[in-house]
C-alpha cells in the first residue's frame, strides 16, 4: 500500500529554472494539499484541491502553480525558481470530510541556488 | 486566520522520562490532529482528536475544545520518540484545511 508518493526526493535548481513536483495517492482521497516546511515555521499551506477539478490558494501561493490532473494526482509547479523557494515540500491527502486524518508523502527537498 | 501555538518549542529528555506537549488554538475547531516527524523527515499521524482523550501505547492525547487546547503525553520516553511533534487544527465552515503549529522539537538521550 503506497499511500502518498512524491517525486523527486531531492532537487537542486538554479535561480530562474522551472520544475514540477509530482504527487500521487492511491487511497481514493478527494482532497490533496501542498505544504512547505521551513526551519522554525511549521508547515504552511501553498495550495489545496478539495476535489477533482478544483484548486485554491493557501497561505503562501506566490511563485507556485498547481494542477489537479485527476483524482489521484496533484502537481506543484515552480515557473521561475527563486532562492526563497528553498524548502522541503510535502504533499498530503485526506478524504476531505470531517473526521478525516491527513496522510503525507515523504517530502521533496528542494534547493535553489 | 486561526492561530496555533505549541509549547515548549524545544525539549530534551533522558530516556524513561515523561513529558507533556501543549497546543493552544485561537478559535473553535472541528478537528485536531497530532503528528510526529521522525529524524528522517517522515510525518506520521498520531492522533485524530477533536475532543476527549485517546491513548495509543505510551502516547496519549487530550483535547479540551471549550478551552481551546490539546495536550500530548509521552510516557517512559525512548530514543525513537525523538523528532518534531506538530498539532494541526481545522476550523468549522466546510473547508477541511489543516493549519499547523510550529512544532515542538524533542530529543531523547539514551
Amino acid at each position: 500500500n503506497a499511500g502518498v508518493t512524491q517525486t523527486p526526493k531531492f532537487q537542486v535548481l538554479k535561480t530562474g529554472q522551472s520544475m514540477t513536483l509530482q504527487c500521487a495517492q492511491d487511497m481514493n482521497h478527494n482532497s490533496m494539499y501542498w505544504y512547505r516546511q521551513d526551519p522554525g515555521m511549521g508547515l504552511r499551506l501553498i495550495y489545496y484541491s478539495a476535489s477533482e477539478g478544483t484548486t485554491d490558494k493557501g497561505e503562501v501561493p506566490n511563485g507556485y502553480n498547481v494542477s489537479r490532473l485527476n483524482k489521484r494526482e496533484f502537481s506543484l509547479r515552480l515557473e521561475s525558481a527563486a532562492p526563497s523557494q528553498t524548502s522541503v515540500y510535502f504533499c498530503a491527502s485526506s478524504t476531505g470530510t470531517s473526521f478525516s486524518p491527513l496522510h503525507f508523502g515523504n517530502g521533496t527537498r528542494l534547493t535553489v541556488t | 486566520g486561526i492561530q496555533v501555538e505549541q509549547s515548549p518549542p524545544d525539549l530534551i529528555l533522558q530516556e524513561g522520562a515523561n513529558s507533556t506537549l501543549r497546543c493552544n488554538f485561537s478559535d473553535s475547531v472541528n478537528n485536531l490532529q497530532w503528528f510526529h516527524q521522525n529524524p528522517w523527515g517522515q510525518l506520521i499521524n498520531l492522533f485524530y482528536i477533536p475532543s476527549g482523550t485517546k491513548q495509543n501505547g505510551r502516547l496519549s492525547a487530550t483535547t479540551v475544545a471549550t478551552e481551546r487546547y490539546s495536550l500530548l503525553y509521552i510516557s517512559s520516553s525512548q530514543t525513537t520518540d525523538s523528532g518534531v511533534y506538530f498539532c494541526a487544527v481545522e476550523r468549522p465552515g466546510g473547508s477541511y484545511i489543516p493549519t499547523f503549529g510550529r512544532g515542538t522539537s524533542l530529543i531523547v538521550h539514551p
